[in-house]
């Protein structure tokens, strides 16, 4: 079974907090992603990667970065914490040998910015 | 650009009940997924379908790939409390690489015992 870890179930942070959320996956995947989950708006990418040290912007980077130095890992890095970065984030992976092969997801990080 | 257009929103129903939700899209896909998420967890991968016309079972839960590939559509026979949480579906982004998927909004299920 695919296994995908994520280093928190909950967050609080403070505003101007730098915040990491980590990402562990089990499977030798290649590709992992990162989105946020908000009410109303469903799963939206912030970023992915598809090699190790390689990334690319999703649909809302600003305000994001990330970073991924082993190819089981990928970290999401807020530099600066803002209330509106208050969301449920989930990291997924998936193998790259076939576009039919599905993401599998983590639990989840629900982040609280005060 | 692509959007899945996923309904209904949200849905409260009696234990026992059948479900039907629907994903439509102005694109064409070549792969549907539906997803579930139970309260507090990550969407979890409930069924896969690679063809048109498609119609694939897992469980009470059925899914059809529609025969214009722009539609897919998830039913669930007699309901029961634990199928409560948001049903997502998603299709790869056209052209895209590394196998990015977009999402619909989501069809919230609620299940009165």
């Amino acid at each position: 079974d695919v296994k995908v870890t994520q280093s928190s179930r909950y967050l609080v942070k403070r505003t101007g907090e730098k915040v990491f959320l980590e990402c562990v996956q089990d499977m030798d995947h290649e590709n992992m992603f990162w989105y946020r989950q908000d009410p109303g708006l469903g799963l939206r990418l912030i970023y992915f990667s598809y090699d190790v040290k390689m990334k690319e912007k999703g649909d809302i980077p600003e305000g994001y970065s990330v970073s991924r130095e082993k190819k089981e890992r990928f970290s999401l890095i807020l530099e600066s914490a803002s209330t509106n970065q208050t969301s449920m984030y989930l990291c997924a992976s998936r193998t790259s040998g076939s576009l039919t092969d599905t993401q599998y997801f983590g639990p989840g990080t629900r982040l609280t910015v005060l | 650009g692509q959007q899945l257009n996923q309904s209904p929103q949200s849905m409260f129903i009696q234990e026992g009940e059948d479900v039907s939700m629907n994903c439509t899209s102005s694109s064409i896909f070549n792969t549907w997924l539906w997803y579930k998420q139970d309260p507090g967890e990550g969407p979890v991968l409930l069924i896969a379908l690679y063809k048109a016309g498609e119609l694939t079972s897992n469980g009470r839960l059925t899914a059809q790939f529609g025969i214009t590939r722009k539609d897919s559509f998830l039913n669930i026979s007699a309901s029961i409390p634990s199928d409560v949480g948001i049903y997502f579906c998603a299709g790869p982004i056209y052209g895209g690489s590394q196998g990015n998927l977009i999402f619909g909004k989501g069809t919230k299920l609620s299940v009165k015992p």
